[in-house]
């Protein structure tokens, strides 16, 4: 599958500080990419997405990159708080199946 | 939002499960992942307007249904250990435009 392992990647910051979480996706034909917060026990919420003709969005201390040249995108959060603390996905969609093909998912820590 | 039932439950290895769904009101397309522990969700299937719109790598003892009043069902047969995860759903507005709303999942466990 697209996923493997069971250890997660881990960043770890300080409070107040910026985040800036990686993503390579895997299929060039994807033209819509949404990035996902995920808290224990909860299912996916939707952060910001981003679609391929453009190369940045931003949201509400969220800035999404998207660099097709290379198929990498990145999440930065401004000024992170410990209620950022969760796992962070990124998912992309190809459109003829509408199907999401979800990243392995970063474990962002944050330290007051 | 998306609201899921049971939020747990535990059955035996051969048995069969069925897992309820209601989707957000006016979103006609829903989709059920498979999320291991420590992993990304994985593509079941999709349904759109009632009909199967999309099939992940999983065998036919995964079925599902949608039915006319927003909301689904996702039902397996001939439970395996494997099979033990977290099942979530989403719901979006038509085959994926507008983002997909994600229920808090069932978890279920195989003995």
């Amino acid at each position: 599958g697209e996923s493997v392992g069971l250890h997660l990647p881990t960043l770890s910051v300080q409070e107040g500080d910026n985040s800036i979480i990686n993503c390579a996706y895997s299929n060039s034909a994807s033209d819509y990419f949404i990035w996902y917060k995920q808290e224990s026990g909860k299912g996916p919420q939707f952060i910001i997405d981003i679609r391929s003709n453009m190369d940045k969005r931003q949201g509400q201390r969220v800035t999404v990159l998207l660099n097709k040249t290379v198929k990498h995108l990145s999440l930065q959060i401004a000024a992170t708080q410990p209620g950022d603390s969760a796992v962070y996905f990124c998912a992309e969609n190809i459109q003829w199946g509408g199907k999401l093909i979800f990243g392995q998912g970063t474990e962002l820590s944050v330290k007051p | 939002g998306v609201t899921q039932s049971p939020t747990h439950l535990i059955k035996t290895r051969g048995q069969q499960v069925t897992l309820r769904c209601s989707s957000q009101s006016g979103h006609n397309t829903v989709s059920w992942y498979q999320q291991a522990l420590g992993q990304g969700p994985q593509f079941i299937f999709q349904y759109y307007r009632e009909e199967e719109n999309g099939r992940g790598n999983f065998p036919p003892r995964f079925s599902g249904l949608q039915f006319p009043n927003d909301s689904s069902e996702l039902n397996v047969n001939a439970l395996e250990l494997d099979d033990s995860a977290l099942y979530l759903c989403a719901s979006s507005p038509t085959r994926g435009e507008g983002g997909y709303t994600f229920g808090s999942g069932t978890r279920l466990t195989v003995v």
